[in-house]
């Protein structure tokens, strides 16, 4: 089955430096890539997402890239704010209907003003 | 748009009681829901999956019987924990995911943590 890692699992940066989180992983049929942004007692936010046929997509200060062949994709996350400070998980899946997200074990980070 | 409601947010009950959870997509037909159990800094884990009107589909290690699971109506789904123990505290979340043009993306609810005495 399908396995995604996650790095780093903490990161520490000051306001308006940038981030970046990095996702492997292993099953070559996943085509689906979302990242989630989970604040302290809350469920997981869909940030931005990316499927298999795109290799970078931006939404204003976030972007998410992929490479289909290393089996990678990052976030990316520019001019941080303190309000970006929080757990953010990425995630595989298979497409649509019954696949099941995959996701890695989390990064949580601290946005230092 | 795409929002999922879980009800009620917070819940403590008392070991040998049952507790049912309700997870509703609120403006979108979900014809596929999720549910999970999350640990204190930890990631995400899988409990089941459901289409409407069919049974869930159990991850392996989930006791079917334990964890009931109801996906009434393309916009509803609950998850009953029977006899619960403290062993079964947690916080639990559902996720939705609808049809064509949102068939892909999966929506969480806010979690609901369970507190057993």
């Amino acid at each position: 089955g399908e396995n995604v890692e996650q790095h780093p699992s903490t990161l520490s940066v000051q306001e308006g430096d940038s981030a970046v989180i990095k996702c492997t992983y292993s099953d070559s049929a996943s085509n689906y890539f979302p990242w989630y942004k989970q604040e302290l007692g809350k469920g997981p936010q869909l940030i931005i997402d990316i499927r298999s046929n795109v290799g970078e997509k931006k939404d204003q200060r976030i972007a998410v890239t992929l490479n289909k062949t290393a089996k990678h994709f990052s976030l990316h996350i520019t001019e941080t704010q303190p309000e970006d400070s929080a757990v953010y998980f990425c995630a595989a899946s298979r497409g649509t209907g019954f696949q099941k997200l995959v996701f890695g074990t989390g990064t949580r980070l601290l946005v230092s003003p | 748009g795409a929002v999922v409601s879980q009800h009620p947010s917070w819940v403590i009950c008392k070991s040998g009681t049952s507790v049912k959870i309700e997870c509703r997509s609120l403006d979108f037909q979900a014809t596929t829901m999720f549910w999970y159990r999350q640990f204190p800094k930890q990631s995400l884990m899988l409990m089941a999956t459901s289409n409407e009107g069919s049974k869930a589909t159990y991850e392996q290690g989930v006791e079917k019987d334990k964890f009931l699971i109801n996906h009434a109506s393309l916009t509803l789904s609950t998850l009953t924990v029977t006899s619960a123990h403290p062993e079964d505290s947690s916080f639990y979340i559902c996720s939705a995911r609808g049809r064509s043009g949102r068939s892909y993306e999966q929506y969480f609810g806010p979690g609901t943590r369970l507190t057993v005495t």
